[in-house]
C-alpha cells in the first residue's frame, strides 16, 4: 500500500517568498499533521488536521498555516520566508494508534 | 504541557554490546512512539506502546513502557553497525488527536 507523500522533497526559496507543500496521506487515514525539523530546536509540532478542520495547533506563527482537502490531502503554506524557516517539514498520517511519516521537503530559505 | 527528556542524546557503543535508551516524560501519555531516523531522510516508526506494561520486540530492539514511572526504554541486544541511526521517542497526549511531542534524540553509532 502506498506511503505518505510529500512534494516537493527539495526547494529553495528567497527571504520574504511564500512556499506551498504538498502531503498526500495513506489511503483510508484522516487525520494529517505537520511537523518542523532543524538541528537546534529538533522535532516541533506544526499542526493537525481532520476531515478538513484543525484540530490541534503548534507555537508558530501565524505566518505558517494550513488547510486539509475533502479527500484527505494536506497543504501547509509560509509566508514572508525567514532564514530560520529552512528546516526539514515532515507530515504524518494517522489512523488509530499508527503515525506514519512522509520522506519530507526539505525547505532552504537564502 | 508534555515534555519528553531522552538520555543519552549520544551514544558510541561497540558491535555485539547490550544497551539502553531512556525515555522520559512529563505527564500522562496515551502513547509512546519510537522511531528510527537515518541521516537525511525521514521518520521509521518503530513501535507504539499504549499501555502500562507493554513490551515489543523486533529484532534486536525492545521497547517497553512504564507509565507509572513515565518512563520508556528501547533496549538494545548485541548491537550491530546497521542499527547506527537517531532514535526518537515521541509521547502523545492521546484521544483521537494526533500531536506528538519528540525527544531531542539519541544518536546512536555502532562501531565495528
Amino acid at each position: 500500500k502506498a506511503g505518505v507523500t510529500q512534494t516537493p522533497r527539495y526547494l529553495i526559496k528567497t527571504r520574504g517568498q511564500q512556499v506551498t507543500l504538498s502531503c498526500s496521506p495513506i489511503s483510508g487515514h484522516r487525520s494529517v499533521s505537520w511537523y518542523q525539523q532543524t538541528p537546534g530546536q529538533g522535532l516541533q509540532f506544526l499542526f493537525e488536521y481532520f476531515s478538513e478542520t484543525q484540530r490541534n495547533k503548534g507555537n508558530f506563527p501565524g505566518r505558517f498555516s494550513g488547510r486539509q482537502f475533502s479527500n484527505s490531502r494536506s497543504e501547509m503554506n509560509v509566508s514572508t520566508l525567514e532564514l530560520g524557516d529552512s528546516a526539514l517539514y515532515l507530515c504524518a498520517s494517522s489512523m488509530n494508534t499508527e503515525a506514519f511519516f512522509g520522506q519530507g521537503t526539505r525547505l532552504t530559505v537564502v | 504541557e508534555l515534555k519528553v527528556e531522552q538520555n543519552p542524546l549520544f551514544l558510541s557503543m561497540q558491535e555485539g554490546k547490550n544497551y539502553t535508551i531512556y525515555c522520559n516524560y512529563s505527564t500522562t501519555s496515551d502513547r509512546l512512539y519510537w522511531y528510527r531516523q537515518d541521516p537525511g531522510k525521514s521518520l521509521e516508526s518503530l513501535f507504539v506502546l499504549l499501555s502500562n506494561g507493554a513490551v515489543k520486540q523486533e529484532g534486536r530492539l525492545m521497547a517497553s513502557l512504564d507509565t507509572k514511572a513515565r518512563l520508556s526504554t528501547l533496549h538494545i541486544t548485541a548491537a550491530v553497525h546497521d542499527l547506527s541511526a537517531t532514535y526518537f521517542c515521541a509521547g502523545d497526549s492521546g484521544g483521537s488527536n494526533y500531536k506528538l511531542t519528540f525527544g531531542k534524540g539519541t544518536l546512536l553509532t555502532v562501531n565495528p
